[in-house]
């Protein structure tokens, strides 16, 4: 059963804090991608990586950072969260040749305070 | 840019057919996904069309016209747990690694 797991389903974090988001994917992809999803804008796309240590902006990069250091293992980084950052933000997972489907983690809904 | 369009909610009945629509604009289409949402939850795989025409796959169907920048997803004998949001994607040129997502259809479906 392919899996993309987040590190939390819930986070609060107060304004200035640098914020660390995890995810992990079991299936061996290449690509990995952050969104986040807000009522009213559907998800937008933050940033994504076709490959260790290889990253793009997506559509809002700004305010955020991301790290890719292994396959697997793919960090969105909040360097210093501000309220409009409170969010539903989803890790996606696809490959690159085969299959253009992306697998969807549970999510992580952080309000940041 | 991109511009990606579909009805914000829909209601149907159990054991109809529904018609979801999207529109979209934007450059250098390479193809078109259809993802379901339900509340609380991951979007989850439902299609994916390239090329102009109707793709059929159990009771969800997507369809799609290249030259008019329109597909629709058409979900056939309703079911009570359809009920969810259902979410038009484009993905743009230098692979299907970009994706635009329109901003989902909930669509509910009631006795």
């Amino acid at each position: 059963d392919v899996k993309v797991t987040q590190s939390s389903r819930y986070l609060v974090k107060r304004t200035g804090e640098k914020v660390f988001l995890e995810c992990v994917q079991d299936m061996d992809h290449e690509n990995m991608f952050w969104y986040r999803q807000d009522p009213g804008l559907g998800l937008r796309l933050i940033y994504f990586s076709y490959d260790v240590k290889m990253k793009e902006k997506g559509d809002i990069p700004e305010g955020y950072s991301v790290s890719r250091e292994k396959k697997e293992r793919f960090s969105l980084i909040l360097e210093s969260a501000s309220t409009n950052q409170t969010s539903m933000y989803l890790c996606a997972s696809s490959r690159t040749s085969g299959s253009p489907e992306q697998y969807f983690g549970p999510g992580t809904r952080l309000t940041v305070t | 840019g991109q511009n990606i369009d579909q009805p914000t909610e829909m209601t149907a009945t159990e054991g109809a057919i529904v018609q979801i629509n999207c529109t979209y604009q934007t450059s250098g289409f390479n193809g078109l996904f259809w993802y379901q949402q339900h509340a609380g939850e991951a979007p989850t795989f439902l299609s994916y069309n390239v090329l102009d025409g109707l793709e059929e796959k159990g009771r969800f169907s997507s369809f799609l016209s290249r030259s008019k920048g329109y597909s629709y997803l058409l979900l056939k004998e309703l079911q009570m747990k359809d009920s969810a949001s259902y979410l038009c994607a484009v993905s743009r040129s230098g692979g299907y690694q970009k994706v635009t997502f329109g901003t989902g259809t909930k669509l509910q479906v009631i006795p």
